[in-house]
């Protein structure tokens, strides 16, 4: 099945730096990745997602690429901000899991915190 | 609106208790699903429900059992609560098909005795 790796699992920055979280996936047949933001105590919260047809997706401050080849999808915060502080997930949808249906296969998660 | 709502909240409970978690959506999705949230924060995936009928069910105990009367509830039924089932249970839905952004709810928080 699907396994799916993500660091750091920790990372500091100082406001308004740029802050990079890298997954890999293990499953060539997956074909959707969200990124979700989880707030203490809160759901997660989708904030970017990116299909294999697509190399690259930009909202705003955010970004994620996706290089197939190397089976492995970033998310990129630009001028980062104290509220952009929280657990981070990557997730994958693999293509054959659960024939049409596609349940997300979560990364550990990232502590981000910002410093003001 | 609440687009994905789960009931209770909090839920505390002794071992051994039978306990159940309800689950609704108002987004007109026609897929629903349960995840677990451990002490460690990992999200892993229990069920999920297309159209009533069951797609998958992971490797979890038979002690636990989800139940959809529409394609708009998912209720999850807790036999025999251990204390490691203490945890975080999310409920979430989407569109059928694979590739489809899931919504959450906020999560029961269910805590052993």
């Amino acid at each position: 099945g699907e396994n799916v790796e993500q660091h750091p699992s920790t990372l500091s920055v100082q406001e308004g730096d740029s802050a990079v979280i890298k997954c890999t996936y293990s499953d060539s047949a997956s074909n959707y990745f969200p990124w979700y933001k989880q707030e203490l105590g809160k759901r997660p919260q989708l904030i970017i997602d990116i299909r294999s047809n697509v190399g690259e997706k930009k909202d705003q401050r955010i970004a994620v690429t996706l290089n197939k080849t190397a089976k492995h999808f970033s998310l990129h915060i630009t001028e980062t901000q104290p509220e952009d502080s929280a657990v981070y997930f990557c997730a994958a949808t693999p293509r054959g899991y659960g024939g049409s249906q596609g349940n997300l296969i979560f990364g550990k998660g990232t502590k981000l915190s910002v410093k003001p | 609106d609440t687009a994905v709502s789960q009931t209770p909240k909090y839920l505390v409970t002794q071992m051994g208790n039978d306990k159940s978690i309800k689950c609704e959506q108002n987004l007109g999705h026609d897929t629903m699903y349960w995840y677990k949230q451990d002490s460690k924060k990992f999200l892993k995936i229990m069920f999920s429900y297309n159209n009533k009928e069951l797609i998958i069910n992971e490797t979890v105990p038979n002690r636990f059992s989800p139940k959809s009367p529409d394609k708009a509830h998912l209720n999850l039924h807790i036999n025999s609560l251990e204390l490691g089932d203490s945890a975080v249970y999310f409920c979430a839905s989407s569109h059928a098909g694979g590739g489809q952004p899931q919504h959450f709810g906020d999560g029961t928080r269910l805590s052993i005795l």
